[in-house]
């Protein structure tokens, strides 16, 4: 069974730095991207950027570029987020998630499609 | 960055109703649209795929139609575990953006 589960929840100050995981189980880590959504509480989900496992590609959203860095560990099967120095607005719910893959019936090529498995979210406080 | 509009923001509707939720892409999207329901304090949960296939498990009153810029999520007959918020998603091109959501309520 796929499962995501993420690191327990941080309070934390303005200028502090913070990794958060998201450990997997259950599928083949290397070969499907995970993304991170942020989602600040009573607001709705903003994607932030990916990560391919297997080669550590990432692709991050201009709003959160050079703020947040992605990163896998394929051998630990655990993707990352990271922030080398926090601000108050970065308070806010992240979730990591498996970005899905089917197999069109006619041609049986590979297609990605949305994110299919979700982590339970990892709440993020950082006062000023 | 695409933008997805969705209307209408909030929706009251009672058991058993059809009702239907507009996603509108900023450019093109050709079906590479995604449907996501959540219900407070949970993750989202993945619904529709593609613009109209349905993700395993997910009930056959869920629907979805549209290509290029229009889409639309019905559901035939809604079910109290239906009241929830929804969100699309492009995954046309990076930032994969998500619309504001479209809180569906108990009428």
């Amino acid at each position: 069974e796929v499962a995501l589960v993420q690191s327990g929840p941080e309070t934390k100050r303005s200028g502090e730095s913070l990794r958060i995981s998201c450990q997997t189980s259950g599928y083949i880590f290397s070969n499907y991207w995970i993304a991170w959504v942020r989602q600040v509480p009573g607001k709705g989900l903003e994607w932030m950027g990916v990560v391919y496992p297997d080669d550590s590609h990432t692709r991050y959203s201009p709003a959160f570029q050079g703020r947040v860095t992605v990163s896998a560990d394929k051998f630990m099967k655990t993707a990352y987020l990271q922030w080398d120095s926090l601000e108050a607005s970065d308070t806010a719910i992240y979730f990591c998630a498996r970005r899905g893959v089917r197999a069109d019936p006619d041609t049986g090529r590979y297609f990605q499609i949305g994110l299919d498995y979700w982590g339970q979210g990892t709440l993020v406080s950082v006062s000023s | 960055d695409i933008q997805m509009t969705q209307s209408p923001s909030s929706l009251s509707a009672s058991v058993g109703d059809r009702v239907t939720i507009t996603c509108r892409a900023s450019q093109s999207i050709s079906s590479y649209l995604n449907w996501y329901q959540q219900k407070p304090g949970k993750a989202p949960k993945f619904v529709i795929y593609a613009a109209s296939s349905l993700q395993s498990g997910v009930p056959s009153r869920f629907s979805g139609s549209g290509s290029g810029t229009d889409f639309t999520l019905t559901i035939s007959s809604l079910q109290p575990e239906d009241f929830a918020t929804y969100y699309c998603q492009q995954s046309y091109r990076t930032p994969y953006t998500f619309g504001q959501g479209t809180k569906l309520e108990i009428k």
